[in-house]
């Protein structure tokens, strides 16, 4: 069955780099996700990375998948206070979506 | 504007009633899925469906209950026999096929008074 595991908490600086762990354990999954959810809101999808994929660069967002590990990590560059939010890590495999508990980040002015 | 419309926002449920959140959507999606969120914890799926007139339970099914006689619709029951339904719940829904992108509600906030 579909897991994934999520570290809880991380503060940074505005301007820093902030990097957000997530480990899974379907290895049939297709797609793996970010999504971001800030207070009271529904989930906004922030990217997405099909799992024959390395790597994925989209503006401040960078993906890596390690397939081997069943590691995905988010690098979220120049980080601002917009960036403050809860992001969850999800693995979509046999038409279901497995979410990850989340990791707040906290960015600090 | 297309998107994904969950109702009521807040809800407000006496012990021993039932209550059912709304989940429309004008995307054509096929697929509709209900989770259920509670603090510092992730999204567990409650329900899910990839067609009209079907739909599976997910991994904390029991106290809930679900219809889906329209594609746009896929509303949610949360009976009395849910022992802890106070939560934030979430509908989602993406068209069938690898790679489509998930859309979700805004959500609806429940609890038991």
């Amino acid at each position: 069955g579909e897991d994934v595991e999520q570290s809880l908490f991380l503060s940074v600086r505005e301007g820093d780099s902030s990097v957000i762990n997530c480990t899974y354990t379907d290895s049939s999954s297709t797609y793996l996700y970010w999504y971001k959810q800030e207070p009271g809101a529904g989930l906004q999808l922030l990217t997405y990375i099909f799992s024959n994929m390395d790597m994925k660069q989209d503006q401040r967002l960078t993906v890596l998948l390690n397939k081997k590990d069943k590691h995905l990590s988010l690098r979220i560059a120049d980080t601002q206070t917009g960036d403050s939010a809860i992001y969850f890590c999800a693995e979509k495999g046999n038409n279901r979506l497995a979410f990850g508990k989340g990791n707040q980040v906290v960015v600090i002015p | 504007d297309g998107g994904i419309t969950q109702s009521p926002k807040y809800l407000f449920r006496k012990e021993g009633q039932n209550v059912t959140l709304s989940c429309e959507q004008n995307l054509n999606h096929d697929a509709m899925y209900w989770y259920r969120q509670d603090p510092g914890q992730g999204l567990r799926l409650i329900y899910y469906s990839q067609i009209v007139n079907d739909f599976q339970k997910g991994d904390i099914a029991e106290g809930y209950s679900v219809s889906r006689e329209k594609k746009e619709s896929f509303p949610l029951t949360v009976t009395s026999a849910q022992k802890n339904p106070t939560a934030f719940y979430l509908c989602a829904s993406h068209l069938q096929g690898a790679g489509n992108t998930i859309y979700f509600g805004e959500g609806s906030w429940l609890t038991v008074v």
